[in-house]
Parts: structure tokens; C-alpha cells; sequence
């Protein structure tokens, strides 16, 4: 149980265009979806949290209208990495939390690896 | 400002031996901490979870230790084995802060036979 997938697990594109990266968890539903980035030997960085039905919300330093979130439903969340350049190549990861008593948990995806030509 | 650290350097250990893989934090009081793998390429998966009020957890070969005082938690693997080779992250999650969790860079451990 509790499975997240992401779509697709890897894309390149050229400078300019937007990708768009799907989440969804497959066996539970998640009220809350978070969207992270990681960065060769880095560690993974949250980028926003996402709340169905609702506005994303945004950590510090990470553009809203670059990275479009929508969390249309209790099993899907999409990021929409807008005008994509060299620099956002990256490994973008999504984890899914069911909450409702068990808050704590997170279920992460496999992983998109997004490379910017 | 927040800072979480795990070794940077690899962690090579012989098949068998006990691996004790370190995670220490500053300015921080988290209300639980949890423990991930992470694979070459992959998402990470979730092993432990350990709260404040708690000084041990255990699952299998894995017991992850949590100490509010030295602001550390340290995470053994009994009875390594190379299947046991990945990355593993420390991860912070805050009372009240809706699930959200600050990961640190993560240890290399690498289990030889």
C-alpha cells in the first residue's frame, strides 16, 4: 500500500518550453502533496506544499509563476516547471501525506529527471 | 539558522558488521525525525519515524535513537549486507508545521562482502 507514482520519470527538453510533471497516489488519498527538488549529491529541498482544492504554498526563494502547482483532487498533483532554462535541470520528487491520524507520514515518489538543453 | 548534518563521507563497512550512521541538528526542536533510503535515482523511502517523547525505536535489523539534549539521532543497521548500500537521510518535521519536513544531505553507507 501506499504508492506514489510520478510521470513522466524522465524528460528532456530545450530552453523555453514548460514540462509538466504528474503525481499521484494510488492507493490512498492525500490531503496534502509536497513537491521537492534535488540537486546532484544534494539534499532534498522542498519547493511548496500543495493542499487539494487549494493554493499552493511557497517556500523562500522558490518562484511561484516559474513552478505552477495544481492539486485538482485527493490523488493527483501536477508541477509545471513554466520557460524551463539550463538551470532548472534538476530531480524533481513528490511525496503524497493520507493525513486524517497519520500526518506524519510521507510516501514519496520515484522521482523526474528533468534535463534543460 | 537551521542546520541539519550527516557525514558527508561515505560510510564503508564489512557485510555482518554493525553500520551507526549519525544525524545532528541545530536550531531546531522538532517534534519527531524520521529515517530515509535513498537509492541512485530514485525517490526516497520511508524506514523510521522516532517522536521527541521517544528515545529508541526499533524494526528488524534497524533502531534509530533520539537524544533532545545532544540534539542528535543516530540510526544502526545489525548484520549489514550489500543490499543494505544506499544513501540514507535524516529528515526533521516540526510540531504544527503540517507535515512538512527539512532533510539533511544524507550518508553513504556501503556495505562490502
Amino acid at each position: 500500500g501506499a504508492v506514489v507514482s510520478q510521470h513522466p520519470s524522465r524528460v528532456i527538453c530545450k530552453s523555453g518550453t514548460s514540462v509538466k510533471i504528474e503525481c499521484r497516489s494510488l492507493d490512498f488519498q492525500a490531503t496534502t502533496m509536497f513537491w521537492y527538488r534535488q540537486f546532484p549529491k544534494q539534499s532534498l529541498m522542498l519547493m511548496a506544499t500543495s493542499n487539494e482544492g487549494s493554493k499552493a504554498t511557497y517556500e523562500q526563494g522558490v518562484e511561484k509563476d516559474k513552478f505552477l502547482i495544481n492539486h485538482a483532487s485527493l490523488t493527483l498533483s501536477t508541477l509545471t516547471v513554466t520557460s524551463a532554462h539550463p538551470e532548472d535541470s534538476s530531480f524533481y520528487i513528490c511525496s503524497a501525506s493520507p493525513g486524517q491520524g497519520n500526518t506524519d507520514t510521507q510516501y514519496f515518489g520515484p522521482g523526474t529527471r528533468l534535463t534543460v538543453l | 539558522s537551521q542546520k541539519i548534518e550527516q557525514n558527508s563521507e561515505a560510510l564503508n563497512i564489512q557485510e555482518g558488521k554493525t553500520a551507526t550512521l549519525t544525524c545532528n541538528y541545530t536550531n531546531y526542536s522538532p517534534a519527531y525525525l524520521q529515517w530515509y533510503r535513498q537509492d541512485p535515482g530514485r525517490g526516497p523511502v520511508f524506514l523510521l519515524l522516532i517522536r521527541e517523547n521517544e528515545k529508541e525505536k526499533r524494526k528488524e535489523r534497524l533502531k534509530v535513537t533520539f537524544d533532545t539534549t545532544l540534539k542528535q539521532s543516530l540510526f544502526h543497521i545489525t548484520a549489514s549486507q550489500p543490499a543494505d548500500s544506499a544513501t540514507y537521510l535524516c529528515a526533521l518535521g516540526a510540531a504544527g508545521g503540517g507535515n512538512k519536513l527539512t532533510f539533511g544531505t544524507g550518508t553513504q553507507l556501503k556495505v562490502e562482502l
